[in-house]
């Protein structure tokens, strides 16, 4: 167990839908991270958030958003799914705000768009 | 922007024996880290070993060392007396400037063969 949790590991829904994938840091990390992977892409990043501000965006489609909330909890809400946006979804966290030493992620939640 | 590269989509190496695997990257950057990370078969992203650029010693952890040449950018992975436990899909990743994001490349799968 790495120390972060993220829920739910699967998730099956249909196109044009909204789901809400969640994230809980290790305990005593400030920033989040948000990466998908899939197998034409590889690992992008998304976006990260610090201590309940967005800090970086990356490849986030507009479609997709996500906060962090004041227990430092994240969600990450996407809608109007497409067939593409099937991937495994990854969440990280670190102490800090930089990345020096390296994230911890979470085990993913694979989300399949039919 | 910075790109990592690795060149070898699979691998494989007999269990006892030494595989290296290999990643290149380009960067203007002139302070920054080099990781590895494992993905085993249970989808975690789980780091393997961390280097910084200011760092001319190569950075070891157990069986796992790296080769790193700040000249030629390149950041090999070496995986000494090689576990059934090492196959896994090895990405080799970068972060630096910012220091929000890491960089990924494709990935090798390593298969430890009995």
């Amino acid at each position: 167990d790495s120390g972060v949790t993220q829920t739910p590991k699967h998730l099956i829904t249909a196109t044009g839908q909204r789901v809400t994938l969640r994230c809980s840091p290790r305990s005593g990390d400030l920033s989040v991270y948000w990466y998908q992977q899939s197998l034409d892409q590889g690992l992008q990043f998304l976006i990260q958030y610090y201590n309940g501000e967005e800090r970086a965006k990356g490849n986030i489609l507009e479609r997709f958003s996500a906060q962090q909330f004041p227990d430092l909890h994240s969600e990450l809400n996407l809608s109007s799914l497409e067939l593409g946006d099937s991937a495994l979804y990854f969440c990280a966290s670190s102490v800090t705000g930089t990345n020096n030493y390296g994230y911890t992620f979470g085990s993913g939640t694979r989300l399949t768009v039919v | 922007a910075q790109t990592v590269t690795q060149s070898q989509p699979e691998m494989s190496v007999q269990e006892a024996e030494t595989v290296t695997l290999s990643c290149t990257y380009d960067t203007s950057e002139n302070n920054y880290y080099l990781f590895w990370y494992k993905q085993p078969p249970s989808r975690q992203m789980i780091l393997v070993i961390r280097q910084e650029a200011y760092k001319q010693q190569n950075a070891t952890e157990n069986r796992f060392s790296v080769n790193f040449q700040k000249a030629a950018k390149s950041f090999s992975l070496k995986i000494s007396d090689s576990q059934l436990g090492d196959t896994a899909m090895y990405f080799c990743a970068f972060s630096g400037g910012s220091n929000y994001k890491l960089t990924f490349g494709k990935g090798t799968l390593l298969t430890v063969n009995p």
